[in-house]
């Protein structure tokens, strides 16, 4: 079954520390993996696309890293600040039925206090 | 421009009313989606269109029908929902459905809510 899983389902930091979500899938085929900002009622924002030959790819103070051999990847925010405060999606693409179907994860809700 | 856009924000309907949900985007993209989201779980696709064609009925109740009037405008009928059928509903669009690395572009969703 193609499947996305996410950890922790919830997370707590201070504003300025570091953390790291993670990330584990087992869909296949494999296209991509994405991780996506998700405001509350707002939609996804995209923060990085992985594709398999890909292992690290920063935006900002965001960095995702793929390892496509355990099909396993993780984001990494650094230096967090209050408006990073937000659902973080981690999402399989797949080339089923002739189109990109996204596989979605549950999802890492993170807050920043100060 | 990368915005994709969707009226209106918020919607309340009676179980007998029918509504329309309506999304645009001006990137020239060739693929739009629908997404229904309920909280705190993942977006749901819905349908997707590929080149004003709907090529993917994810199983939805004909209670929602979708229409792709051009190639910028998406529109996503509602009749005689149901309570259940109360979450946010994306819209998104890419350059093409079938190219591996094009990105999603997601809209900021309308909240629906079913009396």
């Amino acid at each position: 079954k193609n499947q996305v899983e996410q950890s922790p389902q919830s997370l707590i930091i201070l504003e300025g520390k570091n953390c790291t979500l993670q990330c584990n899938y087992t869909v296949s085929p494999f296209s991509n993996l994405r991780w996506y900002k998700q405001d509350t009622g707002r939609g996804p924002v995209s923060l990085t696309i992985m594709t398999f030959s890909e292992n690290t790819k920063s935006n900002g103070r965001y960095t995702a890293t793929l390892d496509a051999d355990t099909k396993q990847s993780s984001l990494h925010i650094t230096a967090s600040q209050l408006s990073d405060s937000a659902s973080y999606i981690c999402v399989v693409c797949m080339f089923s039925g002739g189109y990109n179907k996204l596989i979605f994860g549950a999802g890492t809700r993170l807050a920043v206090h100060p | 421009d990368t915005e994709v856009t969707q009226t209106p924000k918020h919607l309340v309907m009676g179980m007998t009313n029918k509504k329309s949900l309506k999304c645009e985007q001006h990137m020239g993209h060739r693929a739009m989606y629908w997404y229904k989201q309920k909280a705190k779980k993942p977006p749901e696709l819905m349908f997707v269109y590929s080149y004003e064609k709907l090529s993917i009925n994810e199983s939805v109740p004909s209670r929602f029908s979708p229409e792709c009037p051009n190639s910028s405008l998406l529109n996503l009928h509602l009749h005689a929902l149901q309570p259940e059928d109360s979450a946010l509903y994306l819209c998104a669009s890419s350059q093409e459905g079938t190219a591996i690395s094009y990105e999603q572009y997601f809209g900021p969703g309308t909240r629906l809510t079913v009396t």
